[in-house]
């Protein structure tokens, strides 16, 4: 089954204390990306990857990290949460021909306390 | 800069009423519109899409029509179910030079149907 799968699905954690949450797709896409969802704003992205070592920043990367070592996986690391971090996160991704273009497929959420 | 916005919800609608959910638009040129629909507990799935000028985008009965001169995308079924019941999100992507594949997202528009 064509899937992108993230985990932990729900974390409570402290700030300060470093944490990665994990993406894994399937489908072979070239373009990864980040969103965070937060009441009355819908989702904004965090980083996006066009392919593997390629990644970059979205419209709200500060205090994230990624990398794109694998085609298939792009984890977001908080290095130090802090409780504005605290979210609902979706990890989507595209592929095909100008496949940053195409319909981007989401993963199921984490959602994210931090104390 | 580009944009979204959709009606204010909750939306709360009786079982076989008819669905209207208001979305418009600001962006240059030409975007691809999209419905993507939040089912309670779950990920982002998409509902319709559509590319171009008056191309009209349907699913599950659902519908929405690309219209340029009103830059509007809204989303209408003619008789929802209780399972519609979610929240819907009107989105856009950018197909200019230097697009980053980024989707821009309304806040979200709550429905419930009542049987």
């Amino acid at each position: 089954e064509a899937q992108v799968t993230q985990n932990p699905r729900y974390l409570i954690t402290v700030t300060g204390k470093k944490l990665t949450v994990t993406c894994s797709q399937n489908m072979n896409h070239e373009y990864m990306s980040w969103y965070r969802q937060d009441p009355g704003l819908g989702l904004r992205q965090i980083y996006y990857s066009m392919n593997v070592e390629v990644t970059d920043k979205g419209d709200v990367p500060e205090g994230y990290k990624v990398s794109r070592k694998e085609k298939r996986n792009f984890p977001l690391i908080l290095e130090s949460p802090s409780p504005n971090q605290t979210s609902l996160y979706f990890c989507a991704s595209s592929g095909g021909q100008g496949a940053f273009l195409e319909t981007q497929y989401f993963g199921p959420g984490t959602r994210l306390l931090v104390l | 800069g580009n944009s979204v916005t959709q009606m204010e919800g909750p939306v709360t609608l009786s079982e076989e009423a008819f669905l209207t959910i208001n979305c418009t638009y600001t962006a240059t040129g030409y975007p691809s519109l999209f419905w993507y629909v939040q089912y309670p507990g779950e990920g982002l799935q998409l509902l319709l899409k559509a590319t171009k000028a008056d191309d009209k985008g349907s699913n599950k009965g659902f519908e929405a029509t690309y219209r340029k001169e009103t830059t509007s995308f809204h989303l209408e079924k003619g008789s929802v179910q209780v399972s519609d019941s979610a929240v819907y999100f009107c989105a856009l992507k950018s197909a200019r030079p230097g697009n980053t594949g980024k989707l821009i997202f309304g806040q979200g528009t709550t429905l419930q149907v009542k049987p």
